[in-house]
């Protein structure tokens, strides 16, 4: 039973292009949530999905910031029009009751 | 609002010897769960230990348990014979159902922990 997957595991993109993160939830999860990390910090709440549903999207900027988690298929972080404010670590979890499981995260780079 | 606290952002220890993380969280809600997760120089996190808030029993994983004072809302992490593969950020995490079936999390900024040889 692999574990939650994240990909790429690193991301370089240019101001101004568009960054998309994949996370493959652990089998039999319906549960996604999205994290922030900035070096030498800790995990910020950005999105909480469910199947085709967007439960908590409160932690997501409302500019440049969209998440979705399709019926079938990857949960996809797109960030458009990226800035060097966004280079961090992306971390997605997923969970199926109450236990998160976390991916390796995207380390995101924009230069 | 919920908010969790971990008041020592920097700790350190002798291998073998015991060390305990603190974490204190505040919520006014009765049926939760907590966690503590480790974040290695990998980066991965990894689960350490979950305790929900309805059983009095403190959580015990092989070299890890907690200390868990529901009244004083307090939740601190032990660990015992302090390997240096436990050197890591230790994050304390609170998490409460929203609806039937769903969750929130809330983490704390970490502790970040050195095993000294």
């Amino acid at each position: 039973n692999a574990g939650v997957m994240q990909n790429p595991r690193h991301l370089v993109r240019r101001r101004g292009q568009e960054a998309r993160l994949r996370c493959s939830p652990m089998k039999g999860h319906s549960h996604v949530y999205w994290y922030r990390q900035l070096p030498e910090e800790g995990l910020k709440f950005m999105v909480y999905l469910q199947k085709e549903n967007i439960i908590d999207e409160s932690g997501m900027p409302k500019e440049r910031f969209s998440a979705e988690f399709p019926k079938e298929g990857p949960s996809i972080l797109r960030i458009q029009q990226v800035v060097r404010g966004d280079s961090a670590a992306y971390f997605c979890a997923s969970s199926q009751g109450a236990s998160a499981f976390f991916g390796q995260g995207t380390r995101l780079t924009v230069v | 609002a919920q908010t969790v606290t971990q008041s020592q952002p920097e700790m350190s220890v002798q291998e073998a010897e015991t060390v305990t993380l603190s974490c204190t969280y505040d919520t006014s809600e009765s049926n939760y769960y907590l966690f503590w997760y480790k974040q290695p120089p990998s980066r991965q996190m990894i689960l350490v230990i979950r305790q929900e808030a309805y059983k009095q029993q403190n959580a015990t994983e092989n070299r890890f348990s907690v200390n868990f004072q529901k009244a004083a809302k307090s939740f601190s992490l032990k660990i015992s014979d302090s390997q240096l593969g436990d050197t890591a950020m230790y994050f304390c995490a609170f998490m409460k159902p929203i609806t039937s079936g769903t969750y929130k999390y809330i983490f704390g900024t970490g502790t970040r922990l050195k095993v000294l040889a």
